[in-house]
């Protein structure tokens, strides 16, 4: 069965640099949550969006922005990278009202 | 918000017994409460869930119950094996908005 795809795999940055993640979810699925791991931690919740919409904000920096396409796939944007933006960002997404809610394998980004 | 707390942080048993790990949350909102399994370089991946309007749940040797009215919720592995071995999350949400999850419980399973 088809998961959600997160690109890439892993990513190293400079400090002040910007990065992009991408994450495609299952297909018919209609929600993407964004989420960051730091080490030892458990997820937080980013960001998600429903339809194309922002649906609901969590602990996101100003410095990161997201957007879901029309195809439904969402990219993460972050700029300015810190040191302490060095983590697993995990993407998962889910039909409506969190049916099948399913996580990608992630995208470690460090940033050196 | 809503706020979830996990116990323990670590938990080490022998191959067969059975191991509880413990999580409550502050949102009497929320209604949609699973479990993740964790390993290594993975994403979380959905074990079990549980919804507001049943109190127990059982899936082979994993099992979780709610409490609504304690508002805690608990997982029980049963006959536990090596390859149970890894993180735990619990969490919780309200219309799946978004997923609040616990700190993580990491599971050793001793042969």
């Amino acid at each position: 069965a088809a998961g959600v795809i997160q690109s890439p795999r892993h990513l190293i940055k400079e400090k002040r640099e910007t990065a992009t993640l991408k994450c495609y979810p299952i297909p018919r699925h209609d929600t993407v949550y964004w989420y960051q791991q730091g080490p030892g931690q458990d997820p937080q919740f980013l960001i998600s969006f429903y339809e194309k919409m922002q649906s609901d904000k969590g602990s996101i920096p100003d410095r990161f922005s997201a957007q879901q396409f029309s195809d439904y796939h969402s990219e993460l944007n972050m700029s300015s990278l810190e040191l302490g933006d060095s983590a697993l960002y995990f993407c998962a997404s889910s039909l409506g009202q969190g049916i099948g809610y399913t996580f990608g394998s992630g995208t470690r980004l460090t940033v050196v | 918000g809503e706020n979830v707390e996990q116990h323990p942080s670590t938990l080490s048993v022998q191959e067969g017994d059975s191991a509880v790990i413990k999580c409550t949350y502050s949102d009497s909102a929320s209604n949609y409460f699973p479990w993740y399994k964790q390993e290594l370089g993975k994403g979380p991946q959905l074990i079990i869930d549980i919804r507001s309007n049943v109190g127990e749940k059982k899936d082979q040797r994993i099992a979780v119950t709610l409490n609504k009215t304690a508002k805690h919720f608990s997982l029980h592995i049963t006959e536990t094996q090596p390859e149970d071995s890894a993180v735990y999350f619990c969490a919780a949400s309200n219309n799946n908005n978004d997923m609040r999850f616990g700190a993580g419980t990491r599971l050793t399973v001793k042969p």
